[in-house]
């Protein structure tokens, strides 16, 4: 069975202060991790994937299969970071399990 | 991005109607899901299809049926509609890197 297990479903920051939002996952093979984003009256979009291990809107995230997380960081956050953000795991079969969510917000 | 249409927007019905939510996209994928999104319980994967004649349940497919009628279309239905299937539908399709995702139906069944 795969998991992912979004610790904090609530979070807030200040501008300016960095920012990470955990997320832990339970799969037995070799996974695929991402972050999907969802602001305000919008459809949910990816952010980011870790295979890419790329930077996007200044979010980063390292997959760390010892602690099986793959926490998402920002180190100064931004107010139009405001949103819900959810963590999801891919495994062989391509099915795609997501977290609870958390929501962030950042304050002026 | 309408390449993921999701109709009707908004339905309210009562209980024990029987309810269609269509999804439709210009993207080409084979593979298409649908998720009901609930506060504190993030998204859940209701049916998933591979291609027109592959259908997985997911994990909460009680009530819930699915038709593939061609790669470009997936109807999510609730045969006999009951009040904790309020919540707000996602479509999405895939091309095995991410998910494309419509812009939701939200559901309200009194």
């Amino acid at each position: 069975a795969q998991r992912v297990t979004q610790p904090e479903k609530l979070l807030s920051v200040f501008k300016g202060a960095p920012v990470e939002l955990k997320c832990n996952y339970s799969y037995s093979g070799s996974p695929e991790l991402f972050w999907y984003v969802q602001y305000s009256r919008q459809r949910l979009q990816l952010l980011l994937r870790h295979i890419s291990r790329e930077s996007i809107k200044g979010f980063t995230a390292d997959l760390n299969k010892g602690e099986t997380s793959f926490h998402l960081k920002k180190p100064f956050a931004q107010e139009e970071d405001s949103a819900m953000y959810y963590c999801a795991l891919s495994g062989s079969n391509y099915k795609l399990t997501f977290g609870k969510g958390t929501l962030l917000t950042v304050n002026p | 991005d309408a390449d993921v249409t999701q109709t009707p927007r908004n339905r309210i019905t009562k209980t024990g109607k029987r309810i269609m939510l269509e999804c439709s996209q210009t993207k080409g994928h084979d593979r298409m899901y649908w998720y009901r999104q609930d506060p504190g319980l993030g998204l859940r994967l209701i049916y998933y299809s591979f291609d027109v004649k592959d259908i997985n349940k997911g994990e909460i497919s009680d009530g819930y049926s699915v038709s593939r009628q061609a790669q470009a279309k997936f109807s999510l239905s609730l045969e006999s509609a009951i009040p904790n299937q309020t919540a707000l539908y996602f479509c999405a399709t895939s091309d095995r890197e991410k998910l494309f995702f419509g812009s939701g139906t939200q559901l309200s069944v009194l």
